[in-house]
């Protein structure tokens, strides 16, 4: 079965410090993997994707995400927090086929 | 500018009434979805379609319908039949990148029914 699961509801950080939040995938194929963010009451952005190129793919506004085919992770990470990196972000796992397993999402809070 | 647009932002509504949200798009993409989103949760596919005149269920169809009679849109019609309809509601559309599908996502409507 394909699925995506992330492993932190919610994630605390103070401005200045490091990101990271978790997302494992399961998958019989080789996976397409994104990053979406979500502010409320909008949209989803695509922050990066990972497509078999680059295991370490940047995306916009300093985010980051390694892709660990033996760990089966897809983790998003940012050096430096900022107030404004604060919103709801979801890891995707896509295939050929045009389907899309969401996670749950995880929440993040930046304290200042 | 080039992008997907839902109207209205926020949708009221009273219970037993049919409800239609608006989705376009200027992008020239062949697919279009509508996910639902409740609060703590992902998003759950409702509807998608690939071409004009043709659209597939997702995994929670039920208490939805679409059309698809034009490539830049795609409306959602939340029927009395859907038990739980109060929601925020996003419409997205794809384009193959060569790798895979890469969505895009509208604004939102954020529907009320009471």
């Amino acid at each position: 079965a394909q699925s995506v699961t992330q492993l932190d509801s919610h994630v605390s950080v103070s401005e200045g410090t490091p990101v990271l939040l978790r997302c494992n995938y399961s998958s019989s194929y080789s996976p397409s993997l994104f990053w979406y963010v979500q502010h409320p009451n909008k949209g989803l952005q695509l922050l990066l994707k990972y497509t078999s190129a680059a295991t370490l793919v940047k995306g916009i506004n300093g985010f980051e995400a390694e892709f660990k085919k033996s760990e089966t992770s897809f983790h998003l990470t940012k050096p430096s927090a900022h107030m404004s990196d604060a919103a709801e972000y979801f890891c995707v796992l896509g295939y050929n086929n045009n389907d899309m397993r969401f996670g749950a999402g995880t929440r993040l809070t930046v304290k200042p | 500018d080039g992008g997907i647009t839902q109207s209205p932002k926020y949708l009221f509504r009273k219970e037993g009434q049919n409800v239609t949200l608006s989705c376009e798009q200027n992008l020239n993409h062949d697919a279009m979805y509508w996910y639902r989103q409740d609060p703590g949760q992902g998003l759950r596919l409702i509807y998608y379609s690939q071409i004009v005149n043709d659209f597939q269920k997702g995994d929670i169809a039920e208490g939805y319908s679409v059309s698809r009679e034009k490539k830049e849109s795609f409306p959602l019609t939340v029927t009395s039949a859907q038990k739980n309809p109060t929601a925020f509601y996003l419409c997205a559309s794809s384009m193959w990148t060569g790798a895979n599908y890469e969505q895009y996502f509208g604004p939102g409507t954020r529907l009320t029914v009471t």
